[in-house]
């Protein structure tokens, strides 16, 4: 199978700072990426489509200001969590499709704690 | 609206089998996957079906119905580190996911 890493795997900040997570493919190319949030218990919720070369696309709700996302090659995406609080505490994910749409390789999360 | 259905949590023995059920109502359909995820750790790909019909792997089989919304997954000779979160993902026409809650699976000795 194919491989997507993500880093840092856990980060613990303070509120009101800023904290990017990177997503790679590492051994395919993606030209979309999907970033996702899981809180404790719940299923994962789509936030955005990362689209390489052009703007990302964001699901109602999800503040594009707030979380901004950077597809700037074929390999990497990375999602800033800007200005963050406590309630963005939360597992983030990210996927990317190999070759069909259908073949999606998720990343090992970021568990992001905002104190 | 979208929507996909399953139990909140199961319970079974080892060496048992166990049956989860997912039925949806989705904008369009392009295939029904299943998902394993462990506590704290990522989603990892258990299968895809897009035709109706049983699809075998091993120990894990799905099934679809594709005119009933309606999907299982099939666990045979549970072992205890099948314990987990099983999620039920169907591809609307947009080529999204549409994601269940999820079920939790607890494996007994």
């Amino acid at each position: 199978g194919a491989v997507v890493s993500q880093h840092p795997s856990w980060v613990i900040c303070k509120s009101g700072t800023s904290v990017k997570i990177e997503c790679r493919s590492l051994d395919f190319q993606a030209t979309t990426m999907f970033w996702y949030r899981q809180f404790p218990k719940q299923s994962l919720m789509l936030m955005a489509t990362s689209n390489e070369g052009s703007k990302a696309t964001y699901e109602q709700g999800v503040e594009k200001d707030k979380f901004l996302i950077n597809h700037a090659s074929l390999t990497l995406s990375t999602l800033t969590v800007t200005s963050a609080h406590p309630e963005d505490s939360s597992f983030y994910i990210c996927s990317a499709p190999k070759g069909q749409i259908y073949e999606q390789y998720f990343g090992p999360g970021t568990r992001l704690t905002v104190t | 609206g979208q929507n996909i259905d399953q139990p909140t949590e199961m319970t079974a023995t080892e060496g048992a089998i166990v049956q989860i059920n997912c039925t949806y109502q989705t904008s369009g359909f392009n295939g029904l996957f299943w998902y394993q995820q462990h506590a704290g750790e990522a989603p990892t790909f258990l299968s895809y079906n897009v035709l109706d019909g049983l699809e075998e792997k091993g120990r894990f089989s799905s099934f679809l119905s594709r005119s009933k919304g309606y999907s299982y997954l099939l666990l045979k000779e549970l072992q205890m580190k099948d314990s987990a979160s099983y999620l039920c993902a169907v591809m609307d026409s947009n080529y999204q996911l549409i994601w269940g809650a999820g079920t939790k699976l607890i494996i007994k000795p």
